[in-house]
């Protein structure tokens, strides 16, 4: 699984479009990234992941630079309910030994 | 279908007692795995299963024990519980393609006294 960096937290204003980035130098060429977040305590939800191509989901799009070195989760109107711990992942397969990192921590403020 | 349930939702125990935390999937996943999450920290790995019979040790596996008899079950014992042990422990699994995702339970909160 490759290692991922993402900032500890960031800040946004209800309405407006949350980019989180997330770094992933080593991915290898079969991995996938994958995004979940985290709201208070609950277990992790599943966003959206992506192999190479750009993807758009209900909840979110996800752009992967062509090198595939980093990626960002767009989220196009923030809600305060958005407001959660968001988590990057890059592997072949999400089960298995898969390991988080620390997540970025997005505060919505009205 | 329930997805991923665990059980029990919250849990005291005494330093030195055992007990054990369940977790049932009904998506006929292959792969299921635990996590714990300390206060202000991410998700650690303690064991996963990538099939019936079959287990592995994680991040931090010291102190917990699994089995996997059926597809359905992992449950994950505490056979002596230790105050380093409080924690909120999430239980995970996924069919183990590399196109799906995890699937998480709502956590169990263990406090050891």
């Amino acid at each position: 699984d490759a290692k991922t960096t993402q900032p500890p937290s960031m800040d946004c204003a209800e309405g407006r479009a949350a980019n989180l980035p997330c770094n992933h130098s080593t991915i290898s060429g079969n991995e996938y990234v994958y995004w979940y977040r985290q709201i208070h305590s609950q277990g992790p939800q599943y966003i959206i992941h992506g192999l190479k191509n750009n993807e758009t989901n209900e909840m979110a799009s996800l752009i992967i630079t062509e090198d595939r070195k980093s990626s960002t989760l767009i989220l196009p109107h923030a809600t305060l309910r958005d407001t959660a711990v968001y988590y990057c992942t890059a592997s072949y397969n999400q089960g298995g030994k898969l390991i988080f990192g620390q997540g970025t921590e997005l505060s919505v403020k009205p | 279908n329930a997805g991923v349930t665990q059980t029990p939702k919250f849990q005291v125990l005494k330093t030195g007692q055992s007990m054990t935390l369940q977790c049932a999937q009904d998506m006929n996943h292959e792969y299921m795995s635990w996590y714990r999450q300390d206060p202000g920290m991410g998700l650690r790995l303690i064991h996963y299963s990538v099939g019936a019979g079959i287990t592995d040790q994680g991040e931090v596996p010291n102190g917990y024990n699994v089995s996997r008899s059926t597809t359905e079950d992992f449950p994950l014992r505490l056979l002596s519980a230790a105050p380093s042990q409080t924690s909120v422990y999430f239980c995970a699994s996924n069919t183990g393609l590399g196109n799906s995702p995890l699937h998480f339970g709502n956590g169990t909160r263990l406090t050891v006294t």
